[in-house]
């Protein structure tokens, strides 16, 4: 059972461009979503997160949306860079619990 | 910054052979945790441990893998008899375990030991 599915798999934008990449969950006893980025011989590290009582969060270059009803939130990459060129992961998690339920993640390829 | 360090970074091992992957979590963090990922694949998680016992663990978590934390600084994983199935990279991460829903902490992650069972 894939809890968390990500979309797309991979995704090529241009230096300026904005990156959008979507996630939906099943369990609705999710409450945090983070977004974790992921350079080539490094672990994840966190983007960004949010939690299901506000609809959209930013940080920066960094926005998530997200829709409760729809079960979907996603993630927008403003004024997207080259050196943004990683994999981005969603992620799931119960407040009550320890686990973050990865998406499969998204391979993002920003050209000059 | 501190950060979550792990060793080896690479590890071949053949099959049925024991390993044991090592990881020092941030100094002043309570709660650690084991994912791993298969090539190609997401990254799952295995385990949690706090105050020296499991408190969450996945399907995946079966007798084959233990956990320990033999000092004040390190938290290890064993695997006891490897298969060609455990080849994966293997993240250790941690958090502090201070706020009141450890659920919405950050999770701090190592680079990984990448694990190849011939």
């Amino acid at each position: 059972q894939q809890q968390v599915k990500q979309s797309p798999q991979s995704l090529i934008v241009q230096k300026g461009g904005i990156s959008i990449i979507n996630c939906a969950y099943e369990n609705t006893a999710f409450d945090y979503f983070p977004w974790y980025q992921q350079f080539p011989g490094k672990g994840p590290a966190l983007l960004i997160a949010i939690r299901p009582d506000v609809s959209e969060k930013k940080e920066g270059r960094f926005t998530i949306s997200f829709n409760k009803s729809a079960k979907q939130f996603s993630l927008h990459i403003m004024d997207s860079q080259p050196g943004d060129s990683a994999t981005y992961f969603c992620a799931a998690r119960k407040s009550s619990g320890y686990a973050l339920n990865f998406g499969k993640g998204t391979s993002l390829l920003v050209t000059p | 910054e501190p950060e979550v360090t792990q060793t080896p970074s690479h590890q071949v091992t053949q099959m049925g052979q024991e390993v044991i992957l090592r990881c020092v979590p941030i100094s002043n963090h309570l709660y650690f945790y084991w994912y791993r990922q298969i090539l190609g694949q997401k990254v799952e998680f295995l385990v949690s441990f706090y105050n020296n016992e499991i408190s969450e663990k996945s399907e995946i978590f079966d007798d084959q893998f233990s956990v320990e934390r033999p000092d004040g600084s390190n938290f290890t994983l064993k695997i006891r008899s490897t298969k060609l199935e455990d080849s994966a990279m293997y993240f250790c991460a941690s958090s502090k375990g201070t706020s009141r829903y450890v659920g919405q902490e950050t999770q701090y992650f190592g680079p990984g030991t990448r694990l190849l069972v011939l």
